[in-house]
């Protein structure tokens, strides 16, 4: 089974510009999540999304979003780049609530913000 | 609020010596608790939760929830245990994981 597969895999970008990233499933998994990681503040969450609908949220400015596909893939965009938006941001998919709860990895995008 | 916390950054064990990574919690519901671990080079994992009561690779985890616990432990550390360690927790029903800042421990031969 092909694992958690992200998006670039590294990009740099300019202050004020807008970046997307990626992220396809592993197949069968329906719920999506984001997560910001970087030396200072660890692993930070983003949001969720689970048959294209967000389902929770973490605290990150409106520049931060995301979107889900009818396939499950999912992208996250953020926009006006900020010198701290600089990050590992990792995806990770998991089958629905209820089941263990273990959330597979991506090897994740690194974002480099001039 | 949900709060995870590690407080070793750094932890550096011999070979053979027995291996603890401290957990704390805070959060006023019924948590679940797991360990991710990150190997160099390779993707963050799911070590082990709590619900399971399991040992994976010779660690072990136990929930106190009287003193909002889940410390790590493992009797006797190995050098492929050099690794970044993660705590996490969730609330029942949640897909969100709160996580620690991590310890990175590392087994001297």
């Amino acid at each position: 089974k092909a694992g958690v597969t992200q998006t670039p895999r590294y990009l740099i970008k300019t202050r004020g510009q807008q970046v997307t990233l990626s992220c396809s499933p592993i197949s069968g998994h329906r719920s999506v999540s984001w997560y910001q990681q970087t030396p200072g503040q660890g692993l930070q969450f983003l949001f969720e999304y689970f048959s294209e609908t967000q389902r929770n949220k973490g605290n990150f400015p409106g520049r931060f979003s995301g979107r889900q596909f009818s396939n499950s893939r999912s992208e996250m965009n953020v926009s006006t780049l900020e010198l701290g938006d600089s990050a590992l941001y990792l995806c990770a998919s998991s089958l629905p609530t209820g089941n263990t709860g273990e959330l597979f990895f991506g090897e994740g995008s690194r974002l480099t913000v001039l | 609020a949900q709060r995870v916390t590690q407080p070793e950054k750094l932890l550096s064990v011999f070979k053979g010596a027995p291996v603890e990574l401290k957990c704390n919690y805070s959060y006023s519901g019924s948590p679940e608790l797991f360990w991710y671990v990150q190997y160099s080079r390779q993707r963050l994992q799911l070590l082990l939760r709590h619900i399971s009561r399991e040992s994976i690779k010779g660690f072990t985890a136990d929930l106190n929830k009287g003193e909002t616990s889940f410390h790590l432990k493992k009797p006797f550390a190995q050098e492929e245990d050099s690794a970044m360690y993660y705590c996490a927790l969730r609330a029942r029903g949640n897909e969100k994981l709160t996580f620690g800042t991590g310890t990175r421990l590392t087994i001297i031969p």
